[in-house]
């Protein structure tokens, strides 16, 4: 099993559609659990941290489920602009940042 | 007012040659990466100080050595530069080794002929 999975999509949906992508990861000692946003020939952004509670930005609601090892991200109402490539990052019990592979998505009028 | 900065953004080189790509933060942060972008897009992880100090050092060819002069820059040198070489090296800073998020540079984009 990799270590953070990601499904790779693309999720290709209408504007004002909600969506969801999930990140799983393998290793249960992981501390500290992040969503990214990468555009095309950028660098990966910071999109938001992932709390025990879970977390609310906006349109952006990040989730972690500790006993089946996920992550996910929530996007509602999505806009033009949100397309883009979704990466999940887990920092495990020695804080190695893993990142996964990505998910694809694109918003289309 | 960039807060993480590398040079150059673009790097075309012949296979066999020594390139170095260099990186600064002013963000004040302790952590400095260096991250590989392939073609398939999977972003992983080379190599990473703390204040001056290499913590992580993943399965990479020697010939990379990374140098961090102090805790704002970390400089990245590729000897004997191959093909497979090719690809996005993006560097990142955060507060410290722990659980904190990571702020990257634009990267730079190498490409071996």
């Amino acid at each position: 099993r990799k270590e953070v999975e990601q499904d790779p999509g693309p999720f290709n949906v209408p504007e004002g559609a909600t969506v969801a992508f999930n990140c799983t990861y393998s290793n249960s000692a992981s501390q500290s659990f992040f969503w990214y946003r990468q555009d095309c020939r950028k660098e990966p952004k910071l999109l938001m941290s992932v709390y025990s509670s879970g977390n609310e930005d906006g349109r952006f609601t990040a989730q972690l489920n500790r006993a089946s090892q996920y992550i996910s991200l929530l996007i509602r109402d999505s806009k033009l602009s949100d397309s883009a490539t979704y990466l999940c990052v887990v920092r495990g019990g020695s804080y190695i940042p893993t990142f996964g592979r990505g998910t694809s998505l694109i918003v289309h009028p | 007012d960039t807060a993480v900065s590398q040079t150059p953004k673009y790097l075309v080189t012949q296979m066999g040659n020594d390139k170095s790509i260099k990186c600064e933060q002013n963000l004040g942060h302790d952590t400095m990466y260096w991250y590989k972008q392939d073609s398939k897009k999977f972003l992983k992880i080379m190599f990473s100080y703390n204040n001056k100090e290499l913590i992580i050092n993943e399965t990479v060819p020697n010939r990379f050595s990374p140098k961090s002069p102090d805790k704002a820059h970390l400089n990245l040198h590729i000897n004997s530069l191959e093909l497979g070489d090719s690809a996005v090296y993006f560097c990142a800073s955060s507060q410290d080794s722990g659980g904190y998020e990571q702020y990257f540079g634009p990267g730079t984009r190498l490409t071996v002929t």
